[in-house]
């Protein structure tokens, strides 16, 4: 069964560094997701992707947040400088539109960020 | 004012009984409903979503809307041991372009 692949599973970071997250979404899902979890809160969406085109960024930090998605395939995000308060889950998702215009959004396993 | 609405719980429900687990969403046009599993420290995981008023069954799990009501709900009957995890509800508004979930409502079966 196809999934969504993440890496790293884990990273942990000192505050004023650089981290980067990869996400590889299901094959031929044109739509992709970055989210944040923050323990005890639901996923809330940074970056929403439609193929390399970016359709809501309108809650990522943007002085320190970057997301890409060059080839409309995998993709890239990035904390620069990484602070304390960015320790969370980052969630990783793609999904297809069925043809009544359904969506389903399918979740990788997480990369989750401690920054000491 | 937030646009998915859940109660925190823990719930807590004995072994075998059912679960009931409730989701109010603001009044915007909505179209799609989901409810997700996410074990403590794993991605949240499809289990149930539902497109039209009334009943869907799958299994054990039973997702019931209203749309008038702005209500969506979970029945898990039968509950288990390992269905012990957070629920989160997800609304797809705006026809996709759009989703937003949660806080989740955590619910612990006891043996």
């Amino acid at each position: 069964e196809a999934e969504v692949a993440q890496s790293p599973r884990y990273k942990i970071t000192e505050k004023s560094q650089a981290v980067a997250f990869w996400c590889d979404p299901i094959s031929g899902h044109a739509t992709l997701y970055w989210y944040r979890q923050i323990l005890g809160q639901g996923p809330e969406l940074l970056v929403q992707f439609q193929d390399e085109s970016v359709v809501d960024d309108s809650q990522l930090p943007k002085d320190r947040f970057s997301a890409e998605r060059l080839k409309g395939v995998d993709s890239t995000l990035k904390i620069q400088p990484a602070e304390l308060g960015d320790s969370a889950m980052y969630l990783c998702a793609s999904s297809f539109f069925s043809g009544q215009g359904k969506e389903t959004q399918y979740f990788g396993p997480g990369t989750r960020l401690l920054v000491l | 004012q937030k646009e998915v609405e859940q109660n925190s719980g823990p719930l807590s429900v004995p072994e075998g009984a059912i679960a009931s687990l409730n989701c109010t969403y603001s009044d915007r046009v909505s179209q799609s409903f989901f409810w997700y599993r996410q074990y403590s420290g794993k991605s949240p995981e499809l289990i149930m979503s539902i497109y039209s008023n009334g009943d869907k069954e799958d299994g054990r799990f039973t997702a019931q809307l209203n749309k008038a009501s702005q209500y969506v709900s979970l029945l898990i009957r039968d509950s288990q041991p390992s269905d012990s995890a957070t629920y989160l509800c997800a609304v797809n508004f705006q026809g996709g372009f759009k989703t937003i979930f949660g806080a989740g409502t955590r619910l612990f079966v006891k043996a």
